[in-house]
């Protein structure tokens, strides 16, 4: 089990331009998440999926979009990056019934 | 709105000691509560999972508890090591199952 992986793991982006991040879970789990962790700020839910082909939004959703065709993939969309985005996204999935979280390893961006 | 605080913010122990770290949360209402490690610049790991039925769980040198009723939960950690220097971040998952994290005790032991 490779548990969840996160694509790519470090990317820098100009303002204005779009970029997906990928994160793809083994566990045929059906709840994932994807957070950002800024200093100070902690970790904040941007966006969730309760299954296939659902998605819902979190706590700082503006900015991003999500798609989750697959059961597997939970992707992550930024159509016009701006500074404020720059931060560490990490994505998540949850096991049922204990609700145990499985992180993966994050991906850098940094929006210049 | 489910809030989350770790106290304290930063702690410095001697190696050896045994030490107690600090989570409160403003909503009784949750399924459970977690405790992961971070070390820099890498992702979460989970230590300890506590359903809410639950008063305490244990692994190794590690020890949770919680007292929903007063909206607490403590990370015991006994015979502190160095390597057990890392930022240690509370979460509780409340509604759609969704976590809530502190803003975690960043942890250091001196050798």
């Amino acid at each position: 089990n490779a548990g969840v992986t996160q694509t790519p793991k470090f990317r820098v982006l100009k303002t204005g331009q779009s970029m997906t991040l990928l994160c793809a879970q083994d566990m045929n789990h059906e709840y994932m998440y994807w957070y950002r962790q800024d200093p100070g700020m902690g970790l904040r839910l941007i966006h969730y999926s309760v299954g296939e082909g659902t998605t819902a939004k979190g706590e700082v959703p503006d900015g991003y979009n999500v798609s989750r065709l697959k059961k597997q993939n939970f992707l992550l969309g930024l159509e016009s990056a701006a500074p404020s985005q720059t931060s560490v996204y990490f994505c998540a999935s949850i096991k049922v019934p204990n609700n145990e979280q499985f992180f993966g390893p994050g991906t850098r961006l940094t929006v210049l | 709105k489910q809030e989350v605080t770790q106290i304290p913010a930063a702690l410095s122990v001697p190696e050896g000691e045994n030490l107690v770290l600090n989570c409160s949360f403003t909503d009784s209402a949750i399924y459970n509560l977690q405790w992961f490690r971070q070390d820099p610049g890498k992702g979460l790991t989970s230590l300890l999972l506590i359903q809410s039925s639950q008063r305490e769980q244990t692994s190794g040198r590690l020890n949770a508890s919680l007292d929903k009723s007063s909206g607490r939960s403590t990370l015991y950690i006994a015979a502190s090591q160095p390597g057990d220097s890392a930022t240690y971040l509370c979460a509780v998952v409340s509604g759609a199952q969704k976590l809530v994290f502190g803003q975690g005790t960043r942890l250091t032991i001196n050798p």
